[in-house]
């Protein structure tokens, strides 16, 4: 079965600091699907990033970066200079193709709590 | 905003009763999800509505029930509900119910089981 693991629990940096968001995945398929959601105070989950399975290409998109390694399972998130809005929890998900195409759902990690301090 | 919308934002009931939670997917989304968020559990994949059939199922109870109306909107029905039952219920909605693509979440559903 498909797991995410976010070992880190809770992480706090000052402002201005780079932070690296660890992700680590389980999945027998060798197509499936690797998303990033952010949880602000207010409550909703809101999208980042989805990458491909056979995309090994990293991303940056202004101050946050994405590292995707399939050689160690891992899908880490990096925030650049980070300020005080980028406090919130971060999770990482996993979706597999079923054999009928379709989506179960996607399985998501516990999250990390990332604390930006001023 | 996500486009998905989910009424009510709170909820509060007592143990034993039933629930009725509502979704509207984005506009041209064929698929909704729903999940659980609770401090236990983390959050959870319950069920998949396709076009109005069920496509799948997560760990959901068999107090809970779900159905996808003509019209695309969703219904999670929760009912003998328990203390255990409290949680934050997403509903997410897709294009066409494809692993790869993206779920966009509502707001949420806030549900207090006294």
């Amino acid at each position: 079965a498909q797991k995410v693991t976010q070992a880190q629990t809770e992480i706090s940096v000052v402002e201005k600091e780079d932070v690296t968001l660890d992700c680590v995945y389980e999945t027998r398929d060798t197509t499936y699907y690797l998303f990033w959601y952010k949880q602000p105070p207010s409550g909703e989950l809101v999208f980042l990033i989805r990458r491909n399975s056979f995309d090994e290409q990293n991303e940056i998109s202004g101050r946050y970066s994405w590292n995707f390694q399939k050689s160690t399972s891992s899908f880490n998130f990096t925030i650049t200079a980070s300020q005080v809005v980028d406090s919130a929890v971060y999770f990482c998900a996993l979706s597999e193709l079923q054999t009928g195409g379709g989506a179960d759902g996607l399985t998501f990690g516990k999250g990390t709590h990332l604390i930006i301090q001023p | 905003d996500s486009g998905v919308t989910q009424t009510p934002k709170h909820l509060i009931t007592a143990t034993g009763q039933r629930v009725t939670l509502r979704c509207s997917p984005r506009s041209g989304d064929l698929s909704v999800y729903w999940y659980q968020q609770s401090l236990d559990q983390g959050l959870q994949f319950l069920i998949h509505y396709y076009n109005g059939e069920e496509r799948a199922k997560g760990n959901i109870l068999e107090r809970f029930s779900a159905q996808q109306f003509p019209d695309l909107h969703s219904e999670l029905n929760l009912s003998s509900l328990e203390l255990g039952d409290s949680a934050l219920y997403f509903c997410a909605s897709g294009l066409a119910g494809r692993p790869q693509e993206t779920q966009y979440f509502g707001p949420g559903t806030r549900l207090l089981v006294l």
